[in-house]
C-alpha cells in the first residue's frame, strides 16, 4: 500500500489564483481529513469527510472547499489565494472501527 | 470542545537518558482519546502512542510510555533510553466524539550524543 500520498509537495501561487491540493489514499478508509499547520501553532482541521458524498467544516473552513465523489480521493481547494493560506497542508485518513489517523507527506504551499 | 496545550516548547535530553514531555488537555466528553505524534524534519507525522480516556492502565510502546492523570487532565509521554532518532517536534492531541482532533503547540526535542 501507498498510504495516504498527496500532490504537490511544494507550491508557490499569486493571491487571487485558485488551485486545487491532492490526497489520495489506498487503505479503503473511510474518514479523510484536511489540516493545515503554521508556525507554533500546531495542526487545525480545515474540512473532513465521514464517506463518499459526505463533507463537513473544521475549524478552519474559511477560503477552502472539498468534495468526496470516491472513497480514495479528497481533494482541497483553495478558490482565491491569500497570503494568510501560506501554510503545509497535511490530508490524514482513518478506518471506521479505528481511532488513530495516518498522515500524508504534506503540501507546503506559499501564497505571494 | 478540546484544547491542548503544551507548556514545553523546548527540551533536550543526552542519548540514553529519560525525558518526559508534558501535556495538559480539556475537554467536557466523557469518551475521547489522547495521541502523542511525532513529527520528523521530514514533516511526516507519526503516531506515536495512544490512550482511551476509558482504560486506566497506562499505554505503552516499546521507549515510549505515558502518564494518564484522568483526574488532572494530565496526559505526559515518557521516552526511555533516547536515540538521536526521536530528535523531533511532538505534538499532544485529544480527539472527542467528532472527527476533530485537536492538537497542542508541539515541543521540540533535541537529543545530545
Amino acid at each position: 500500500n501507498a498510504g495516504v500520498t498527496q500532490t504537490p509537495k511544494f507550491q508557490v501561487l499569486k493571491t487571487g489564483q485558485s488551485m486545487t491540493l491532492q490526497c489520495a489514499q489506498d487503505m479503503n478508509h473511510e474518514y479523510m481529513s484536511w489540516y493545515r499547520q503554521d508556525p507554533g501553532m500546531g495542526l487545525r482541521l480545515i474540512h473532513y469527510s465521514v464517506g463518499a458524498g459526505i463533507t463537513d467544516q473544521g475549524e478552519v473552513p474559511n477560503g477552502y472547499n472539498v468534495s468526496r465523489s470516491t472513497t480514495e480521493d479528497f481533494p482541497l481547494r483553495l478558490l482565491s489565494a491569500a497570503p494568510s493560506q501560506t501554510s503545509v497542508y497535511f490530508c490524514a485518513s482513518r478506518q471506521g472501527a479505528a481511532i488513530w489517523q495516518y498522515f500524508g507527506p504534506g503540501t507546503r504551499l506559499t501564497v505571494t | 470542545a478540546q484544547t491542548v496545550t503544551q507548556s514545553q516548547p523546548e527540551m533536550s535530553v543526552q542519548e540514553a537518558e529519560t525525558v518526559t514531555l508534558s501535556c495538559t488537555y480539556d475537554t467536557s466528553e466523557s469518551d475521547y482519546y489522547l495521541f502523542w505524534y511525532k513529527q520528523p524534519p521530514s514533516r511526516q507525522m507519526i503516531l506515536v502512542i495512544r490512550q482511551e480516556a476509558y482504560k486506566q492502565q497506562n499505554a505503552t510502546e516499546n521507549r515510549f510510555s505515558v502518564n494518564f492523570q484522568k483526574a488532572a487532565k494530565s496526559f505526559s509521554l515518557k521516552i526511555s533510553d533516547s536515540q538521536l532518532g526521536d530528535a523531533a517536534m511532538y505534538f499532544c492531541a485529544c480527539k472527542g466524539g467528532s472527527e476533530k482532533l485537536v492538537f497542542g503547540k508541539g515541543t521540540k526535542l533535541t537529543v545530545n550524543p
